[in-house]
């Protein structure tokens, strides 16, 4: 275990559905970030958060909604998602330095239906 | 854009052999660099990082570094099937972005 949790572990979802994913880290890190990782892709960074504040939103489309109420939940609200959008989406946390290492949660499988 | 690019693979290697994955990266201002091991169904885990040109040893693992030719590697020494898994370099960017660039990620396969 790495000291970051998230939840759910799967999601299968409908279309007009909407759901949230939440991750929670016990490290005392003050970064946190949502990433995709398809199938064949580099992960790609979603969204970074440092001291609850958003410090980079990597062009997501806005049916994903990020909310970090402090520096040790992340949430990622889903809603009116599409089929390209089923893949694995991982939360990290770092202390906060880009160049500080990220440790991962296990993920969430999406399935949008 | 930012680009690190590695071989997908997969690179098969006889058990006990040294297994060598590559890592080639576009963003001259950066200084750091890390190696990162994901096992099939699982999140990434770090092995290495490397700060400074050449080499950095931690057990069965060295990392190379050589920013002049903006390349870095990992070698495994004596690969043991349990390293079978997909190694994912990342490389934090410069110019004050809060952002890390991975690679697709090489498939090692190591044969018993």
């Amino acid at each position: 275990e790495t000291g970051v949790t998230q939840t759910p572990r799967h999601l299968v979802m409908g279309m007009t559905n909407k759901k949230s994913l939440k991750c929670e880290q016990h490290l005392g890190h003050n970064a946190m970030y949502w990433y995709k990782q398809s199938a064949k892709k580099p992960l790609e960074l979603m969204f970074v958060y440092n001291f609850k504040e958003q410090t980079e939103n990597n062009s997501v489309p806005s049916r994903f909604s990020p909310e970090c109420p402090n520096s040790s939940h992340l949430f990622l609200h889903l809603h009116t998602l599409q089929p390209e959008d089923s893949a694995l989406y991982l939360c990290a946390s770092s202390q906060g330095l880009v160049t500080d290492t990220q440790y991962f949660g296990p993920g969430t499988r999406l399935t949008v239906l | 854009q930012k680009e690190v690019e590695q071989n997908s693979g997969p690179l098969s290697v006889p058990e006990g052999a040294i297994a060598s994955l590559n890592c080639t990266y576009s963003d001259r201002g950066s200084q750091s660099f890390f190696w990162y091991r994901q096992y099939s169904g699982k999140s990434p885990e770090l092995i290495m990082s490397i700060y400074s040109n050449g080499d950095k040893e931690d057990g069965r693992f060295t990392a190379q570094l050589n920013k002049a030719s903006q390349y870095v590697s990992l070698l495994i020494r004596d690969s043991q099937p349990s390293d079978s898994a997909t190694y994912l370099c990342a490389v934090p960017n410069s110019g004050g972005y809060q952002k890390v660039t991975f690679g697709t990620g090489t498939k090692l396969q190591v044969i018993p």
